[in-house]
């Protein structure tokens, strides 16, 4: 079974863009979320999607949305970035349940840089 | 609001050596505990995975345990290997939030 993609590896962006990432998860699960990796604040929770709609939200601001498609893939985006939105962004799935209660699965991560 | 700490942060042992990783959180409302496995700009493997009502996990070298009424776990790898080499993070199913919170992970060097 493939494991989880993420597209793309990596991308360079410039203060005031968007991005959009993507996230196709493991065939079968239905629950995918969301974490931002940075070296200061650690793995932090974004959002969850189950059957395209959003379960959990994390405490970012309206910057960071996510939504999520009938074949359970999902995408995340940020508009107007900012220096401070660098960082590793890891995308999970998980058959039923969120990252709370099931066992997530990780994809190698979308390396984002805001210069 | 739950806190999850790792300690220590980083940690070097000669190949061979057993070690114990420490991981310490302050809400004992939880689903569960897990150990992920972090290799340097990968993604998370996932390792083990606590249930509240358990009080340890095994696989192969690794064994993890927990004592929700003191907010603490432990990681034990056995006859530690250089490819055991790596960022081991702790994260705890809060049953309030339903979230997944991380502690900041112990990085490991397994020197050969």
């Amino acid at each position: 079974k493939a494991g989880v993609t993420q597209t793309p590896r990596y991308l360079i962006k410039t203060r005031g863009q968007q991005v959009t990432l993507s996230c196709s998860p493991i065939s079968g699960h239905r629950s995918v979320s969301w974490y931002q990796q940075t070296p200061g604040q650690g793995l932090q929770f974004l959002f969850e999607y189950f059957s395209e709609t959003q379960r959990n939200k994390g405490n970012f601001p309206g910057r960071f949305s996510g939504r999520q498609f009938s074949n359970s893939r999902s995408e995340m985006n940020v508009s107007t970035l900012e220096l401070g939105d660098s960082a590793l962004y890891l995308c999970a799935s998980s058959r039923i349940g969120g990252g709370a209660t099931d066992t997530q699965y990780f994809g190698p991560g979308t390396r984002l840089t805001v210069l | 609001k739950q806190e999850v700490t790792q300690i220590p942060a980083a940690l070097s042992v000669p190949e061979g050596e057993n070690l114990v990783l420490n991981c310490s959180f302050t809400d004992s409302a939880i689903y569960n505990l897990q150990w992920f496995r972090q290799d340097p700009g990968k993604g998370l493997t996932s390792l083990l995975l606590i249930q509240s009502s358990q009080r340890e996990q095994t696989s192969g070298r690794l064994n993890a345990s927990l004592d929700k009424s003191s907010g603490r776990s432990t990681l034990y790898i056995a006859a530690s290997q250089p490819g055991d080499s790596a960022t081991y993070l702790c994260a705890v199913g809060s049953s309030n939030t339903g979230k997944l919170i991380f502690g900041q992970g112990t990085t490991l060097q397994v020197k050969p």
